[in-house]
């Protein structure tokens, strides 16, 4: 199984200040098509997570712009621009490019 | 807008089988891939399998073995998950999803808590 591994595990952040979460692959998440194969979902409180970002860099439909994915291979990274309270939640990502689909161990955003 | 819903019962005995039903509504079930996932405090986010919205291939995480089964009804716009033999490592809170082919869930049920438990 190709393993996630995110860090950090816990991330206080200041509202209005950037923010950023690695994730790192067992294995190259780079396809021959040249896309990489990453999403990022942020679970916010008491709900199901939503998706935020796919194939690497791709915002998902009505996700705010201060939210952005990059990286290739096996390392990646999501960046909130300017933290806002609604952002906090558990946020994690995903390699959809070999079963079994699997997940990083998550990342908890809440305010300082 | 797709609305999910999962539905089954809330506990199950030990060594019994897990039943859940998710119900798609609001969108088109054709073009799709329908996925399992479930939650715990110990394992996080796992991926337990998915069906193509024809029923005619599905994926399994290896991780439970043989003991996983998924399906589904289009005429209803249903998709089901079976687990067979569950102990308590299985108590979970179970989602359902919508996919493409490779990922990016755009839309998740509410979730239902299933405990194992006797």
């Amino acid at each position: 199984d190709i393993v996630m591994t995110q860090s950090p595990l816990s991330l206080p952040v200041t509202p209005g200040e950037p923010a950023s979460i690695s994730c790192r692959s067992s294995q190259s998440l780079l396809h021959n098509n040249g896309y990489n194969y990453v999403d990022w979902y942020l679970q916010k409180p008491g709900q199901s997570p939503q998706l935020l970002i796919y194939m690497g860099s791709h915002r998902a439909s009505g996700v705010p712009d201060r939210f952005s994915g990059g990286g290739s291979g096996t390392d990646f990274t999501l960046k909130i621009s300017r933290v806002e309270a609604e952002d906090v939640g558990v946020y994690y990502c995903m390699q959809p490019l070999q079963t079994p689909w699997t997940f990083g161990q998550g990342t908890t955003v809440d305010i300082k | 807008q797709v609305h999910l819903q999962e539905s089954g019962p809330g506990l199950v005995q030990p060594s019994e089988t897990l039943s859940l039903i998710c119900t798609v509504s609001g969108g088109s079930f054709s073009g799709y891939f329908w996925s399992w996932i479930r939650q715990s405090p110990g394992r996080g986010l796992e991926w337990l399998g998915n069906i193509d919205y024809s029923g005619g291939g599905t994926n399994y995480n290896p991780s439970l073995e043989s003991r996983v089964t998924i399906s589904v009804d289009t005429s209803k716009s249903q998709f089901y998950l079976t687990l067979t033999s569950v102990t308590a490592a299985d108590t979970a809170v179970y989602y359902c999803a919508r996919s493409f082919e490779r990922g990016l869930f755009d839309s998740w049920g509410q979730g239902t808590l299933v405990s194992v438990s006797s």
